[in-house]
């Protein structure tokens, strides 16, 4: 199993240019999440998804836009890039292991720069 | 709106010494807590997940406890190694999220041989 992968791994955008970030899990997870992370900050939940072709969203969910076609993936795109959005973005997925568990699993992160 | 607090963000103990690592949440109506490990540069990799019935988890020299009504956790790492150097986050699961985890900013740790 590959577990959760995120393409690509580094990108450089200038401001006001759009870019889509994919991220895929093979673990038939249902639920699956975006977050960025800044220095000393913490991760914070962009959006979310609770199954196929449902999306909901996070805590910081302005200038993002997502969505959930296949079970497997969970897109996220960025229509107009800001200096702001620069960030190390990570893709998670879970599932419910009983009792409402719900454990993360994580993938390596996309480096996001905005110039 | 629970908050997830981590003190002290950086910390550094000789090779040996046990590790003692401090998470703080606002509010005791969890699912439960998972705690993380990451590397620099890398993704979070789970260590232990604790059921919100859970006092406490264990996973080899880890050891992570469950204080609700105090609303902490603590994770313990036995004799530290220079591979346990890391950052280390705390995430709960609120019981009004919809598998959504609440993260803390996490504990630098420097283990020097």
């Amino acid at each position: 199993n590959a577990g959760v992968t995120q393409t690509p791994k580094f990108r450089v955008l200038k401001t006001g240019q759009s870019m889509t970030l994919l991220c895929a899990q093979d673990m038939n997870h249902e639920y699956m999440y975006w977050y960025r992370q800044d220095p000393g900050m913490g991760l914070r939940l962009i959006h979310y998804s609770v199954g196929e072709g449902t999306t909901a969203k996070g805590e910081v969910p302005d200038g993002y836009n997502v969505s959930r076609l296949k079970k497997q993936n969970f897109l996220l795109g960025l229509e107009s890039a800001a200096p702001s959005q620069t960030s190390v973005y990570f893709c998670a997925s879970s599932y419910d292991g009983g009792k409402g568990s719900y454990e993360q699993y994580f993938g390596p992160g996309t480096r996001l720069t905005v110039t | 709106k629970q908050e997830v607090t981590q003190i002290p963000a950086a910390l550094s103990v000789p090779e040996g010494e046990n590790l003692v690592l401090n998470c703080s949440f606002t509010d005791s109506a969890i699912y439960n807590l998972q705690w993380f490990r990451q590397d620099p540069g890398k993704g979070l990799t789970s260590l232990l997940l604790i059921q919100s019935s859970q006092r406490e988890q264990t996973s080899g020299r880890l050891n992570a406890s469950l204080d609700k009504s105090s609303g902490r956790s603590t994770l313990y790492i036995a004799a530290s190694q220079p591979g346990d150097s890391a950052t280390y986050l705390c995430a709960v699961r609120p019981r009004d999220s919809w598998g959504k985890f609440q993260f803390g900013a996490g504990t630098q740790v420097v283990v020097t041989p």
